[in-house]
C-alpha cells in the first residue's frame, strides 16, 4: 500500500549544528508533503509543507527539500536548539487535502 | 482559544467493553480526523470526515465507528474493545487545501487508551 517512511529512526546533534532529517515516500501522486513536530505527550504540530511541483521551500530556520526523482524528502533545521528535541514526522497529503498519511518518525536529540 | 479538545485524556478498559472518545474543535474547520499512534510509530488514520454529514474510512477502520455530530464534534466509538486497540488516539481538524489553500491540521492532546 501507500506509505511514507524514514531512513533514520534517531538523530543526535550538537546544539548549534544543523540537522537534516530524511524521509522516503512511495506515492508519486501526492499533492503536498508536510513536516510535523511532536513533543513528548503532545499532538503533532505543523512545521512546513511543500507542494509537489516545488523542490525547495524555506521557513524560519527550516528548509524542506523535495526530490521527486528518487522520492525523497528532507527537513533541514539550522542552528539546532534544545527546544527542537522532538519526534519529526513527514507526511503526504492528497485527494483535496482530506487524507494525511504519516511516516514512522525520527527522534531528534539535541545535546547541549 | 482552545483549538481541538479531546476527552478523556486517559482510559483503561476491559476487553469487550465499549466507549466513545469525544472531540470538539472551535476553529470552524470543515474536516475532522481520528488517528491512532502506537509506541514508536507514526500516526495511522482511522476515519475522517471531510465535511459535516460525511464520514469515510482511513487506513485502519476495523473495530471503530465514528459520528460527525455537527461541525464542531467528531466522536470515535469502540464497540468491543480489544488489547490490540491499546494506543494513543489523536483527533485533528483542518480546512483542506482544496477549500482553503492550506494543508495544516491541528491536533488535540491525545487520549491514552489501555485495553486489558
Amino acid at each position: 500500500g501507500e506509505s511514507v517512511g524514514l531512513h533514520l529512526p534517531t538523530l543526535s546533534v550538537q546544539e548549534g549544528d544543523n540537522s537534516i532529517i530524511n524521509c522516503a515516500y512511495s506515492n508519486s501522486a501526492s499533492d503536498y508533503f508536510i513536516w510535523y513536530k511532536q513533543e513528548s505527550g503532545k499532538g503533532p504540530q505543523f512545521i512546513i509543507d511543500i507542494r509537489s511541483n516545488m523542490d525547495k521551500r524555506q521557513g524560519q530556520r527550516v528548509t524542506v527539500l523535495l526530490n521527486k526523482t528518487v522520492k525523497h524528502l528532507s527537513l533541514q533545521i539550522a542552528a539546532t536548539q534544545p527546544g527542537d528535541s522532538a519526534v519529526y514526522f513527514c507526511a503526504e497529503i492528497n485527494t483535496g487535502g482530506f487524507k494525511t498519511i504519516f511516516g514512522a518518525g525520527t527522534r531528534l536529540f539535541v545535546k547541549a | 482559544n482552545a483549538g481541538v479538545t479531546q476527552t478523556p485524556k486517559f482510559q483503561v478498559l476491559k476487553t469487550g467493553q465499549s466507549m466513545t472518545l469525544q472531540c470538539a474543535q472551535d476553529m470552524n474547520h470543515n474536516s475532522m480526523y481520528w488517528y491512532r499512534q502506537d509506541p514508536g510509530m507514526g500516526l495511522r488514520l482511522i476515519y475522517y470526515s471531510a465535511s459535516e454529514g460525511t464520514t469515510d474510512k482511513g487506513e485502519v477502520p476495523n473495530g471503530y465507528n465514528v459520528s460527525r455530530l455537527n461541525k464542531r464534534e467528531f466522536s470515535l466509538r469502540l464497540e468491543s474493545a480489544a488489547p490490540s486497540q491499546t494506543s494513543v488516539y489523536f483527533c485533528a481538524s483542518s480546512n483542506p487545501y482544496r477549500d482553503r489553500g492550506n494543508t495544516e491540521a491541528f491536533f488535540g492532546q491525545g487520549t491514552r487508551l489501555t485495553v486489558v
